[in-house]
């Protein structure tokens, strides 16, 4: 069984179009997250989230949004995409009760998205 | 700014050869994880360092934590061409509300 599993494995789209992406995980952990890898292969923080607490980087444009519709799930949305969207997104989960202790991150497979 | 700083960024050596990657930062961590990812897949835990000056091994690497938590290093003894990869350093600060900091990483491949 996977993991945490994501959908798309792959998104191509135009400039100004609204998209999803999205993460679930099935190993009944609290916290989950969204990194962005660059292609330089650069991974960055971008929202850490729990039932009680979300955490936003002051750096992810507010085109930007997580949704959660279960402790299972953590959906990206993006609004109007531009062009330096494009990277692969990855999502991961761990069992810590806050974002950001020191429990292990199981990241899913990525997403790359590509806006044209 | 970026906080952690990983060399080499590219690596590539012979089978049976040893090697070591450093992952370098003027600031202290709580902790400190390596990662390894291949490609079109999620990075994948490989350790986390806690104390300062611990050393974890795993079969044939060594991971070792700065005395001032600032600073980490993998050793791989007699590389092997599974061993080819992106190894990534990943550290976290203080409470770690802000998630991993992530360093750039090393492309290491291995020949046969």
């Amino acid at each position: 069984d996977t993991a945490v599993s994501q959908t798309p494995k792959y998104l191509v789209t135009q400039m100004g179009n609204d998209k999803s992406i999205k993460c679930e995980q099935n190993l009944g952990h609290d916290t989950m997250y969204w990194y962005k890898q660059d292609s330089k292969k650069f991974l960055k923080i971008m929202f850490s989230y729990n039932n009680k607490e979300l955490i936003i980087n002051e750096t992810v444009p507010n085109r930007f949004s997580p949704k959660s519709p279960d402790k299972a799930h953590l959906n990206l949305h993006i609004n109007s995409l531009e062009l330096g969207d494009s990277a692969v997104y990855f999502c991961a989960s761990s069992q810590d009760s806050v974002p950001g202790g020191t429990d292990t991150q199981y990241f899913g497979p990525g997403t790359r998205l590509t806006v044209l | 700014t970026q906080l952690l700083e990983q060399s080499p960024q590219f690596l590539s050596i012979q089978e049976g050869e040893n090697l070591t990657v450093y992952c370098n930062s003027s600031s202290v961590f709580s902790s400190l994880q390596w990662y390894r990812q291949e490609p079109g897949e999620g990075p994948v835990l490989l350790v986390t360092v806690v104390t300062g000056g611990e050393v974890k091994k795993l079969k044939r690497l060594t991971f070792q934590f700065g005395d001032a938590r600032k600073d980490s290093s993998l050793h791989i003894t007699a590389a092997q061409p599974g061993d080819t990869g992106l190894y990534l350093c990943a550290g976290l600060q203080g409470g770690g509300a802000d998630g991993l900091t992530f360093g750039k990483g090393t492309h290491l491949i291995i020949q046969p």
